[in-house]
């Protein structure tokens, strides 16, 4: 099967921009989380998908939003882009909850 | 928050040696899993232990988990410098209002493996 892949790999934006980030699961998995990886903060769970129902939430402000598709892809989107948003923003995907999380490459987000 | 918390964060070996690394969380888990990340990548999963297991391997890696102490170990026997890569541990759980599942991740522990 083929892994979870992430589209673009790498974003600059400036601040008070938008973006929204993709990530396609792998084949038959339900469940897609997002996360935000920086140096200073580590890994944060940003929220997760289940068949198209955001069922877990982080504690990130409503500037982050997603969704997911009948495919079960998922996008993520982050308005009025800040300084602080530059990461590298991970999707990974699962059979369902409390199973292994396959990661994607990553989305590196520069915010200048 | 039942954040994994591995330690130590830094960790610089010789080819061949063993390498462990800890990871230590505050709540009941229902399993506990391991992750490598070579730099600035996706993370690999390496291992999944669940609550009822003590002990598991696969190929050099060998994890523990002891649920009375809330702490897990990773061993990377006979080290390559090829392992050289972050790891973290990651726990699942229900949250305490019951049924949510909220994964949350260590700070990681940096491996350097000098060939």
């Amino acid at each position: 099967k083929a892994g979870v892949t992430q589209t673009p790999r790498y974003l600059i934006k400036t601040r008070g921009q938008q973006v929204t980030l993709s990530c396609s699961p792998i084949s038959g998995h339900r469940s897609v989380s997002w996360y935000q990886q920086t140096p200073g903060q580590g890994l944060q769970f940003l929220f997760e998908y289940f068949s198209e129902t955001q069922r877990n939430k982080g504690n990130f402000p409503g500037r982050f939003s997603g969704r997911q598709f009948s495919n079960s892809r998922s996008e993520m989107n982050v308005s009025t882009l800040e300084l602080g948003d530059s990461a590298l923003y991970l999707c990974a995907s699962s059979e369902d909850r409390l199973e292994t999380q396959y990661f994607g490459p990553g989305t590196r987000l520069l915010v200048l | 928050s039942q954040q994994g918390e591995e330690d130590p964060q830094a960790l610089s070996i010789q080819e061949g040696e063993n390498a462990t690394m800890n990871c230590s969380y505050k709540t009941s888990i229902n399993n506990l899993q391991w992750y490598r990340q070579n730099s600035g990548r996706g993370l690999v999963h390496l291992i999944l232990i669940r609550s009822n297991e003590r002990e598991k391997h696969s190929g050099r890696l060998r994890v523990t988990l002891d649920t009375s102490k809330k702490s897990s170990s990773l061993l990377i026997t006979a080290s390559r410098a090829a392992d050289t890569a972050s790891y973290f541990c990651a726990t699942n759980a229900t949250s305490s209002s019951g049924g949510s599942y909220i994964p949350t991740f260590g700070r990681g522990t940096s491996l350097i493996v000098h060939p």
